[in-house]
């Protein structure tokens, strides 16, 4: 089974730029999940889709950053303009059901980005 | 709000030394628990979990005890080998309103042959 896969792994960016992630997850996984990981700390949650509707987005800098999930499969997050303090691993995740009983989140290898 | 707070690090140890990474939490109603392992270069990995008070996780040789009474979940493997350096996460799940993973902020484990 294919797991949940990012892209790009690496970007490199000036302040006030935008760049998008792209996300993939496990076929069939109703839920996906959008983190932000900044050196040091522990994944943060951004944003959560059940399918293509929004479940959470309570931590999402909503002046800046942007995610859809188009068809409840693919997803992009989106940073426009980026800053310095953006510089973080995103980390996209996926489950197979987002209810109260928790099911395993399995993780993509992230994209690293930088933002100069 | 919900919290998990893990020993600083990072951890360097010798091959075949015994490893204890803490972690306490602070958490309404009755959280699972788990460890997430990052290895370089790849994403974040379920370890082991609890979701009851009392209840030990293991896998890989790591165990950890969900302890209620001191709201603590230690992550302990007998012998650690070299494969086993990675960057080590401990989380909490709640299904009340937040109903998501908190993680805390991670301990770097490095195995010396």
């Amino acid at each position: 089974e294919a797991g949940v896969a990012q892209s790009p792994r690496y970007k490199i960016i000036e302040k006030r730029q935008s760049v998008a992630f792209w996300c993939n997850p496990i076929s069939g996984h109703a839920t996906l999940y959008w983190y932000q990981q900044i050196l040091g700390q522990g994944p943060k949650l951004l944003i959560q889709f059940q399918n293509n509707g929004v479940v959470d987005d309570s931590q999402l800098p909503k002046d800046r950053f942007s995610a859809e999930r188009l068809k409840g499969v693919d997803s992009t997050l989106k940073i426009q303009p980026a800053k310095l303090e953006d510089s973080a691993v995103y980390l996209c995740a996926s489950s197979s059901s987002g209810s109260t009983i928790y099911n395993e989140q399995f993780f993509g290898p992230g994209t690293r980005l930088t933002v100069l | 709000g919900d919290s998990v707070t893990q020993m600083e690090g990072p951890v360097t140890l010798s091959e075949e030394a015994f490893l204890t990474i803490n972690c306490t939490y602070t958490a309404t109603g009755y959280p699972s628990l788990f460890w997430y392992v990052q290895y370089p270069g790849e994403g974040l990995q379920l370890l082991l979990k609890a979701t009851k008070a009392d209840d030990k996780g293991s896998n890989k040789g790591f165990e950890a005890t969900y302890r209620k009474e001191t709201t603590s979940f230690h992550l302990e493997k007998g012998s650690v080998q070299v494969s086993d350096s990675a960057v080590y996460f401990c989380a909490l799940y709640t299904s009340g309103s937040a109903r998501q993973l908190t993680f805390g902020s991670g301990t770097q484990l490095t195995v010396l042959p």
